[in-house]
């Protein structure tokens, strides 16, 4: 079956540093990948999405993700963060039907 | 669009009692999906619906589980008996045309079963 896997649990920076999230997905074939963020208290949020073409994805608030293949992996990266970026973070997988979630990485961004 | 609305955004009951959560999609969205949220198990699909139907509802956790969903603008999750080992934060998610589309989330229904 198809997994996603988000190696650090937590993750600590201060502000300005920059950010890399891991994600592996255990799946060989087409895959549609997600990265979701939760900021305290509110509901998840789309953050960037992959689904073909261009495997360095851009999106909202400055955030990238890149898709590489050969590795199974579409890791998160910002490169100055910021304290408003404090959140739980996402990894999601679509295979056929189903969006599979990874555990979450929490992040912490002290000013 | 007002979004996913979920109610209640918090419930408290004790074991043994019905719970009833209940979730308004976005408005023309076609795929509704229910999750639960817990510190050791992360985020888990429930059971999702397209147009209404039912069609896969394997990470239901046990028969005490039921969802339903009526018509498009209205679905319910409902815990009957509730058990402590329920409480969790409970999300609501729809969204349009295939499933890999982005899902917009409710703001969940925090549970918990004393």
């Amino acid at each position: 079956a198809q997994s996603v896997s988000q190696h650090n649990h937590h993750v600590i920076l201060s502000e300005a540093a920059s950010l890399e999230l891991g994600c592996n997905y255990s799946y060989g074939g087409t895959v549609n990948l997600f990265w979701y963020v939760q900021y305290p208290g509110q509901h998840l949020q789309l953050l960037l999405k992959y689904f073909s073409g261009d495997p360095l994805v851009k999106g909202i608030k400055g955030f990238e993700a890149e898709f590489i293949k050969s590795k199974f992996s579409f890791n998160l990266r910002k490169p100055s963060v910021q304290w408003s970026d404090t959140a739980e973070y996402f990894c999601a997988v679509i295979n056929t039907d189903k969006l599979i979630f990874g555990t979450g990485t929490r992040l912490q961004v002290f000013p | 669009d007002a979004g996913v609305i979920q109610s209640p955004r918090h419930e408290v009951t004790e074991m043994g009692q019905e719970v009833t959560l209940r979730c308004k999609p976005i408005s023309g969205h076609d795929y509704l999906f229910w999750y639960r949220q817990t510190m050791m198990r992360g985020l888990e699909l429930l059971i999702y619906f397209n147009n209404n139907v039912p069609i896969d509802d394997s990470g239901m956790p046990e028969d005490r589980f039921s969802a339903k969903m009526p018509n498009a603008s209205f679905s319910t999750l409902k815990i009957q008996p509730s058990e402590p080992r329920d409480s969790a934060v409970y999300f609501c998610a729809s969204s349009l045309g295939t499933l890999g589309n982005e899902q917009f989330f409710g703001p969940g229904t925090r549970l918990t079963v004393l």
